[in-house]
């Protein structure tokens, strides 16, 4: 079972580049969620989909942007990325609204501006 | 603005001994409440969750407790384990689908 899968694992962008991260599930989960994990700040929602077609904005989402053209995917991107934007980005997907059932994480995308 | 907190950035406990882990929170809205574990390069996963209209839930050695009037909940790990050596993050749903997180406490177990 792959469950999420994030690609890629490690990327280092050099400022003022874009790059997409994706994310794929096959649980046929309606929720998806991009998290950020920063020393000291637990993970902030970046942005989330409570289906296909649909996007919201989460906690952190300036400097970056999502689509979810398809159920099993959702793509986040960085049009120009900034040193600030360095850190460990975590896709997450859930049946149902996540309080009353697990959020699945994929293993993480190691990200590295410079 | 955190809403979800995790105090202790760290905590030792000798195996066999009682691990707790704290957890404040700032928002009423919340109402569920979850805890996940993560290893060294791996995702997080999931753990235990505690509706906000119970006070106490147990899953074999875990055990969370919420105080809605202190707005504070707990995880209770007995006995600790080498194997539960991990972070762990607290974290509370609110109605509006997001889950907001703390910054995590790391657990080390000591032979």
């Amino acid at each position: 079972n792959a469950g999420v899968t994030q690609t890629p694992k490690f990327r280092v962008l050099k400022t003022g580049q874009s790059m997409t991260l994706l994310c794929a599930q096959d649980m046929n989960h309606e929720y998806m969620y991009w998290y950020r994990q920063d020393p000291g700040m637990g993970l902030r929602l970046i942005h989330y989909s409570v289906g296909e077609g649909t996007t919201a904005k989460g906690e952190v989402p300036d400097g970056y942007n999502v689509s979810r053209l398809k159920k099993q995917n959702f793509l986040l991107g960085l049009e120009s990325a900034a040193p600030s934007q360095t850190s460990v980005y975590f896709c997450a997907s859930s049946y149902l609204q996540p309080q009353n059932t697990e959020a699945f994480f994929g293993q993480g995308t190691r990200l590295t501006v410079v | 603005d955190q809403q979800v907190k995790q105090n202790s950035p760290s905590l030792s406990v000798q195996e066999g001994r009682i691990s707790i882990l704290n957890c404040d929170y700032t928002n009423s809205m919340f109402d569920y409440f979850l805890w996940y574990k993560k290893y060294p390069a791996e995702g997080p996963t999931f753990l235990i969750s505690i509706s906000s209209i119970k006070d106490k839930n147990e899953d074999g050695r875990f055990t969370v407790f919420l105080n809605k009037s202190a707005k504070h909940l707990s995880l209770h790990i007995v006995p600790s384990q080498p194997g539960d050596s991990a972070v762990y993050f607290c974290a509370a749903s609110s109605p509006n689908y997001k889950l907001s997180f703390g910054a995590g406490t790391t657990v080390t177990v000591r032979a």
